[in-house]
């Protein structure tokens, strides 16, 4: 499965919103518990990734309600609802239907 | 809380083999699939392998299969990469991993470079 995001950057005034997409080639929905494999990622320069979202749309624990994601079979949405400073990292979907794939990755720095 | 720590990595030439390890702790490691997750210096990331909780069940990029060997010692809280016929597009940080519903937690990752 190719997992496709953009764009591959993003540039956001701190307190704006910033929205990030995600395909899939083929639909992550598995029919048997009609939930999407689809996760987010945050990566700061010089750490490993963090997990954001999982399902879709289940915001992992810790995680800050500005994050949020949504969609459904192959299009998919991260949105961050009020960029903070601390928000500037790039931001990988990953598939977890059939192994893993992640996406090209998405930069996200303030305007 | 939980702890990965990949040990391991280095400089090796073209052809060459290296073994790399990951020590876990702050979980039931026995209870998680386990994954080794890389990154190009600056690239995106790949995922290289998984192994289920038991080992019985193995599996892997296309990339490296065949080259790469994933394997654990759960008695040990211990992960490992065997990794062959090294390439010079295999150099990268390779990433230790936790699976739960999916990636839940990543070591801090170890370089490795293949040159000559």
């Amino acid at each position: 499965i190719v997992m496709t995001q953009s764009p591959d950057s993003l540039a956001v005034s701190l307190g704006e919103r910033a929205t990030i997409n995600c395909k899939s080639s083929q639909s992550v929905l598995y029919s048997s518990d009609n939930k999407n494999y689809l996760a987010w990622y945050q990566q700061k320069p010089g750490q490993p990734p963090k997990l954001l979202i999982y399902w879709a749309s289940t915001r992992e624990s810790g995680v800050p309600d500005r994050f949020s994601g949504s969609g459904s079979g192959t299009d998919f949405t991260l949105t961050i609802s009020t960029l903070q400073a601390e928000d500037v990292a790039v931001y990988y979907c990953q598939q977890f239907y059939s192994t893993r794939t992640f996406g090209q990755g998405t930069k996200v720095e303030i305007k | 809380q939980v702890q990965l720590v990949e040990s391991g990595g280095g400089l090796v030439k073209p052809g060459g083999s290296l073994r790399l390890s990951c020590a876990a702790s702050g979980f039931t490691f026995s209870d998680h699939y386990m994954s080794w997750i890389r990154q190009a210096p600056g690239k995106g990331l790949e995922w290289v392998s998984y192994i289920s909780d038991s080992g019985g069940s193995t599996y892997y990029a296309d990339s490296v299969r065949g080259r790469f060997t994933i394997s654990r010692d759960n008695a040990q809280n211990s992960l490992y990469l065997q990794m062959n016929s090294l390439r010079a597009e295999d150099t990268a940080v390779y990433y230790c991993a936790r699976e739960k519903v999916t990636t839940d937690h990543w070591g801090q990752g170890i370089l490795v470079t293949v040159s000559s």
